[in-house]
């Protein structure tokens, strides 16, 4: 199993531009999420999805889409890029059946920055 | 609502010493309890996880946390630092809702020789 899978590794934007940050996982599970890491503030919830079809906003969600058409793909989209979106994204899933540890799978992060 | 005090951005040991890394907790459903690690330029991994049972939990590299209700707490300890704990350290709780956690602000660990 590859696990949770994040592509770019690390992209520069200028403001204005838009891009699609790619996450994919092959564990079969329900629940995938975005996060952003900023200094200082931890981890916080952009998006997340209980199944393909369905998407929910976390705490920060503005400035960004999300869509979940399969099982193993949620990507995020960044419609104008500002400055203050320059972070670290990472993407994590979770098993969300009736045995559930509520255990969150990380990818390994894209680094993101606008200018 | 859920959520999670991670106390000292910074906390520095010297190798072979005790680690202790606080964190505090609120939540308003039974607590599931998480400590993950992130090493320079990776994603998160999972150390040890506290969902029922033995309050007592022992995770990867020596790590355990101990769940206490009455204090709200699930401190991290391992009883001899490694050069190779540095890294930061998250805790979370499960939040409101589907498979959502909460992670606190992170602690960096350094060690020194």
């Amino acid at each position: 199993n590859a696990g949770v899978t994040q592509t770019p590794k690390f992209q520069v934007l200028k403001t204005g531009q838009s891009m699609t940050l790619q996450c994919a996982q092959d564990m079969n599970h329900e629940y995938m999420s975005w996060y952003r890491q900023d200094p200082g503030m931890g981890l916080r919830l952009i998006h997340y999805s209980v199944g393909a079809g369905i998407t929910d906003q976390g705490e920060v969600p503005n400035g960004y889409n999300v869509s979940r058409s399969t099982t193993e793909d949620f990507p995020l989209r960044l419609l104008s890029a500002a400055p203050s979106q320059t972070s670290v994204y990472f993407c994590a899933s979770s098993y969300s059946g009736v045995q559930s540890s509520y255990e969150q799978y990380f990818g390994p992060g894209t680094r993101l920055t606008v200018t | 609502a859920q959520s999670v005090t991670q106390l000292g951005s910074h906390v520095s040991v010297s190798e072979g010493a005790l680690v202790l890394l606080r964190c505090n907790y609120s939540s308003s459903v039974p607590p599931y309890l998480f400590w993950y690690v992130q090493y320079p330029n990776q994603g998160l991994q999972l150390l040890l996880k506290y969902t029922t049972g033995a309050t007592l939990v022992k995770g990867i590299n020596g790590f355990e946390a101990e769940f206490k209700k009455s204090e709200t707490s699930f401190h991290l300890t391992k009883p001899s630092a490694h050069m190779s704990d540095a890294a930061e350290y998250f805790c979370a709780v499960r939040g409101g809702g589907f498979q959502k956690l909460v992670f606190g602000t992170g602690t960096r660990l350094l060690v020194s020789p």
